[in-house]
């Protein structure tokens, strides 16, 4: 059974479009990220909710939404997208302060 | 940048060899990950060290951790083609529960 999933795997889309990434995780954990890693393989952290709320969110422009429907939920719209934002996009789950589960990632392709 | 540094940036050697990787980060943690991750994939969690643990083993991995240093290290011992990845060290700073990534370092072991 997939620990943490994503949809799509692949997205690829023109400039100025509107996408959006699904993550939901069944391991019952309270905390969820998103993560973006880019060309050159840097990973860095964009946004953690805690049961449901925002925790984090690393001055990522608001282009970028995160929502959270439930604890086992964390999505991510993305509006106007920009050659710069091709990457590809890690959801994870964890309980706070231990290890983190990724899903599979979404590599995101803007043309 | 808080992002952590990882040394070397690629190690190449032969199955059965032992295989070192270093990480140096700049905050105070709570804990210290690594993680790996297989080509186009997404990334495994290897094993956690907590602030005021030094060593760590998990199989063929073994990790310590100097805080006095802000170091880490990971070896993994007696090495399969199968470790081919690239591997992550992971900082989890005191607050807010998030992780801070290295560089990561591209693992090739040959047959």
């Amino acid at each position: 059974d997939t620990a943490v999933s994503q949809t799509p795997k692949y997205l690829v889309t023109q400039m100025g479009n509107d996408k959006s990434i699904k993550c939901e995780q069944n391991l019952g954990h309270d905390t969820m990220y998103w993560y973006k890693q880019d060309s050159k393989k840097f990973l860095k952290i964009m946004f953690s909710y805690n049961n449901k709320e925002l925790i984090i969110n690393e001055t990522v422009p608001n282009r970028f939404s995160p929502k959270s429907p439930d604890k086992a939920h964390l999505n991510l719209h993305i509006n106007s997208l920009e050659l710069g934002d091709s990457a590809v996009y890690f959801c994870a789950s964890s309980q706070r302060l231990n290890e983190q589960f990724f899903g599979p990632g979404t590599r995101l392709t803007v043309l | 940048s808080q992002q952590g540094e990882e040394d070397p940036q690629a190690l190449s050697i032969q199955e059965g060899e032992n295989a070192t990787m270093n990480c140096s980060y700049k905050t105070s943690i709570n804990n210290l990950q690594w993680y790996r991750q297989n080509s186009g994939r997404g990334l495994v969690h290897l094993i956690l060290i907590r602030s005021n643990e030094r060593e760590k083993h998990s199989g063929r991995l073994r990790v310590t951790l100097d805080t006095s240093k802000k170091s880490s290290s990971l070896l993994i011992t007696a090495s399969r083609a199968a470790d081919t990845a690239s591997y992550f060290c992971a900082t989890a700073p005191l607050d807010p529960d998030k992780l801070i990534f290295g560089t990561g370092t591209r693992l090739q072991v040959f047959p």
